[in-house]
C-alpha cells in the first residue's frame, strides 16, 4: 500500500475555500485516492474518490496531478460544521476487495468563525 | 438505500468480562464487512474483514474474535477483555460500483474497559 502524509491540522475561516494536501510518492498503477471526513465519536464519512486529474460532487473536489504523487481535497466556503479530521487513503480498491485499506492519523481541520 | 447498524453506542466493561459487539447492514447483498478500533487521537486500524459468511481474515492478532453467521451481520467478541481493548470499534461495509470499492461506516461503539 503507499504510504501517505498530510499535514496533521490546519485552521481556516468560515466562508474561505479550503485546500488539504496528501503526499503519496510511491502510488501503483491500480491505486485509488478516497478521501473521508471524521467528526468527534461518528464514524468516517466518505467523501470523494479518484484516479486521475479532477473530480468534483456536491461536497468537494480532488485535484490528481498527472503524476499522482499527491492529491489536493479542495473544499469551497467552509463553514463551523466542516471541523472536522480528513482522511487521505490510498489503495488497490478495484475489485479486489478494499480490505487494505489503512488510516493514518488524518488532518484536522479547525473552521473559525 | 443501504444503512449500517452497531450496538450498543457506548460500553463500559470491567477486565476480564466477555465482549460482544454487533453488527447489521440493510438494503444489500454479500457486502464485504470490516471491523476497525480508533484509540483515542489515533487513526483507525483494521481488525478483521469478510468477504461472506462464515469467512473471517485476522489483521491484528489480539484477544479478539469476529463472527459472521448471516449475510448481513458482523460480530465482534472477546472472551476476556483487557484495558488495551478500549476504545472507538467501528464497523463498515463496502461495495463495488464500476469495479472500484468503497467503504462506508456504521455511527461505532465506545468501549471503556475498566
Amino acid at each position: 500500500l503507499a504510504k501517505t502524509t498530510q499535514p496533521i491540522s490546519m485552521d481556516s475561516y468560515e466562508g474561505q475555500e479550503v485546500n488539504i494536501t496528501c503526499s503519496h510518492n510511491n502510488i501503483a498503477t491500480n491505486d485509488y485516492i478516497t478521501w473521508y471526513q471524521q467528526f468527534p465519536s461518528q464514524g468516517p464519512r466518505f467523501i470523494i474518490q479518484g484516479y486521475k486529474t479532477k473530480v468534483t460532487n456536491e461536497v468537494a473536489s480532488l485535484f490528481i496531478p498527472a503524476d499522482r504523487k499527491s492529491s489536493t481535497l479542495s473544499l469551497p466556503r467552509v463553514s463551523l460544521s466542516d471541523t472536522a479530521v480528513y482522511y487521505c487513503l490510498v489503495g488497490d480498491f478495484y475489485g479486489a476487495g478494499s480490505y487494505q485499506l489503512t488510516f493514518g492519523k488524518g488532518t484536522k481541520l479547525s473552521v473559525i468563525p | 438505500s443501504q444503512t449500517i447498524h452497531q450496538w450498543p453506542a457506548t460500553l463500559v466493561q470491567p477486565v476480564g468480562s466477555p465482549l460482544s459487539l454487533e453488527c447489521t447492514v440493510e438494503g444489500t447483498s454479500n457486502p464485504n464487512l470490516y471491523w476497525y478500533r480508533q484509540a483515542a487521537g489515533r487513526g483507525l486500524q483494521l481488525l478483521f474483514y469478510s468477504v461472506g459468511i462464515g469467512q473471517i481474515s485476522s489483521e491484528v492478532p489480539q484477544n479478539l474474535s469476529a463472527s459472521r453467521p448471516q449475510d448481513r451481520q458482523f460480530i465482534l467478541s472477546s472472551k476476556k477483555l483487557l484495558l488495551s481493548d478500549s476504545g472507538f470499534y467501528l464497523c463498515a461495509w463496502s461495495v463495488a460500483a464500476g469495479g472500484v470499492e468503497t467503504q462506508y461506516f456504521g455511527p461505532g461503539t465506545r468501549l471503556l474497559v475498566l
